[in-house]
C-alpha cells in the first residue's frame, strides 16, 4: 500500500512570493490533515478535511493561508505571500477509522 | 481542551541499557494516547497507541508504554537501546469534539544513543 503522497518534499522561495504544497493521501482515508512543524517542536494543527468538507480549520490563518480538496481525495495547501516564519515543516496526514498515516513533509525555507 | 507535556527535551542514553520517555497529559475526555517517532528527513510513524483497552500496551520495535489514569502519564520504555532509536518522539493525545478526532503533539523528546 502506498503511503501519503506529498510534493514537493523541499522549497525554497524569497519572502512576499506564493507557495503550493501538494497532497496525495492514501486510497479509502475520508479524512485528511495539514500540520505545520516548527523546528524542534512537535505540530500543530492547520486544517481538517472529512472528504471535502473542512471540518476544522480554527487554526488556519487565513489571512494568508488557504486549502483545497475539491473531489475529496488529494488537496492543495497555499500561502500567499510567504514570511519569513512560514519556514517550517508542512505535514499531511489522512486516517480511517483510527489509523493515522503522515506524509513525509514539505520543508519550506522562505528567504 | 487537551495538553501534552514531554518533561524532557533531550534524552541520552548508552546502547544496550534501558529507555524511559516521560510524558504527562491532560485531557477533559477519555483520551486515546499515542507514541509517534521521527527520524531526520522521514515521516512520523506509529509506535503504538491506547484506546482504553489494556493499560500496558506494547508497540513496534521493543517499544512499550503504560497508561496510567492515576498519574495521567504515557511513558514510553525499552528494555535496551539500539543504535537505530536515535530520533524524535512525540507523545500525542487524541480524543473526540465537536469538530471529531483532534490530535495534540507534545513538543517532542530527542533520544540520542550513545556506542
Amino acid at each position: 500500500e502506498a503511503g501519503v503522497v506529498q510534493s514537493p518534499r523541499y522549497k525554497i522561495i524569497e519572502k512576499k512570493q506564493p507557495v503550493a504544497f501538494w497532497c496525495n493521501p492514501i486510497s479509502g482515508h475520508n479524512t485528511l490533515y495539514w500540520y505545520l512543524q516548527n523546528l524542534g517542536q512537535g505540530p500543530e494543527l492547520l486544517i481538517r478535511y472529512e472528504n471535502e468538507e473542512a471540518v476544522d480549520d480554527s487554526q488556519l490563518p487565513k489571512d494568508r493561508f488557504s486549502a483545497e480538496r475539491l473531489k475529496g481525495v488529494d488537496s492543495t495547501l497555499k500561502i500567499q505571500p510567504a514570511e519569513l516564519g512560514d519556514s517550517a515543516v508542512y505535514l499531511c496526514a489522512s486516517s480511517k477509522t483510527g489509523s493515522t498515516v503522515f506524509g513525509p513533509g514539505t520543508r519550506l525555507t522562505v528567504l | 481542551a487537551q495538553s501534552v507535556t514531554q518533561l524532557d527535551s533531550h534524552v541520552s542514553v548508552s546502547e544496550g541499557t534501558p529507555v524511559l520517555l516521560r510524558c504527562n497529559y491532560s485531557s477533559s475526555y477519555s483520551p486515546s494516547l499515542f507514541w509517534y517517532v521521527q527520524h531526520p528527513n522521514k515521516g512520523l510513524q506509529l509506535l503504538l497507541k491506547y484506546t482504553s483497552a489494556a493499560t500496558l500496551v506494547k508497540g513496534i520495535n521493543g517499544f512499550e508504554a503504560e497508561f496510567k489514569k492515576s498519574e495521567t502519564s504515557f511513558h514510553l520504555t525499552k528494555p535496551s537501546a539500539h543504535m537505530s532509536d536515535a530520533a524524535e518522539y512525540f507523545c500525542v493525545v487524541s480524543d473526540h469534539s465537536s469538530h471529531g478526532q483532534n490530535f495534540v503533539f507534545g513538543p517532542g523528546t530527542r533520544l540520542s544513543v550513545l556506542p
